[in-house]
């Protein structure tokens, strides 16, 4: 019963460095969602995908890119870290979009100085 | 603008008694309404799923309510457990909205002490 499935849990990158935070659901669900967390404030959408190769910007997405390959996978890159990325960040996924019910997986804790 | 707010902001109660949290939402319309709750350092897990036209949704010792009229939502918590500490986080979804866009709230971070 894995679920949703994050890595890294938590990672500290340097201002300007790149990295990928990982991504994978094993319900076969289509859509597939990333949201970041910032301290005392409501989760934001920063993509979102429907389907293997369908990704769409969501209403924070400047700094990020995701690619959707599979299914299963729906990573998210983040080019060029700033301090203003330093969050936690949370994947998602349903069966039935904004009907469906929402599993998300554990966090991402990334911090950038 | 589509809001969520969430009242209070932090709450203290001793285990076994009673509480209830607040949700007022400008979202309209709206398709569903929903109440999470998010352990310390986890993600969020769903308690209960209402649409525009419920009233009441229970799930064990927790029942959500919902006035449309009033665009208000309440979580009544039954006989606290020290398991109940976390954030309550109330979201509700636009009707039509894009993929995704859920309005979420700031939380109620709820402390259950023994």
């Amino acid at each position: 019963n894995a679920g949703v499935t994050q890595t890294p849990k938590f990672r500290i990158l340097k201002i300007g460095q790149s990295m990928t935070l990982q991504c994978a659901q094993d319900m076969n669900h289509n859509y597939m969602y990333w949201y970041r967390q910032d301290p005392g404030m409501g989760l934001k959408l920063i993509y979102y995908s429907v389907g293997a190769g369908i990704t769409d910007k969501g209403e924070v997405p400047n700094g990020y890119n995701v690619s959707r390959s599979t299914t299963e996978d729906f990573p998210l890159r983040l080019e060029l870290a700033a301090p203003s990325q330093t969050s936690v960040y949370f994947c998602a996924s349903t069966d039935r979009g904004n009907t469906g019910e929402l599993f998300f997986g554990e966090g991402s804790r990334l911090t950038v100085l | 603008k589509n809001q969520v707010e969430q009242s209070p902001q932090s709450l203290i109660i001793l285990e076994g008694k009673n509480c209830t949290l607040q949700c007022n939402y400008t979202v309209s319309p709206f398709s569903n309404l929903r109440w999470y709750k998010q352990d310390t350092g986890r993600g969020p897990v769903s308690l209960t799923i209402m649409t525009f036209s419920e009233n009441t949704k229970s799930n064990g010792r927790y029942t959500a309510t919902l006035d449309a009229d009033t665009k208000q939502s309440s979580l009544h918590i039954t006989a606290s457990q020290l398991s109940d500490s976390a954030s309550y986080i109330c979201v509700v979804i636009p009707y039509g909205g894009s993929q995704g866009n859920l309005i979420f709230g700031k939380g109620t971070k709820l402390s259950v002490k023994p």
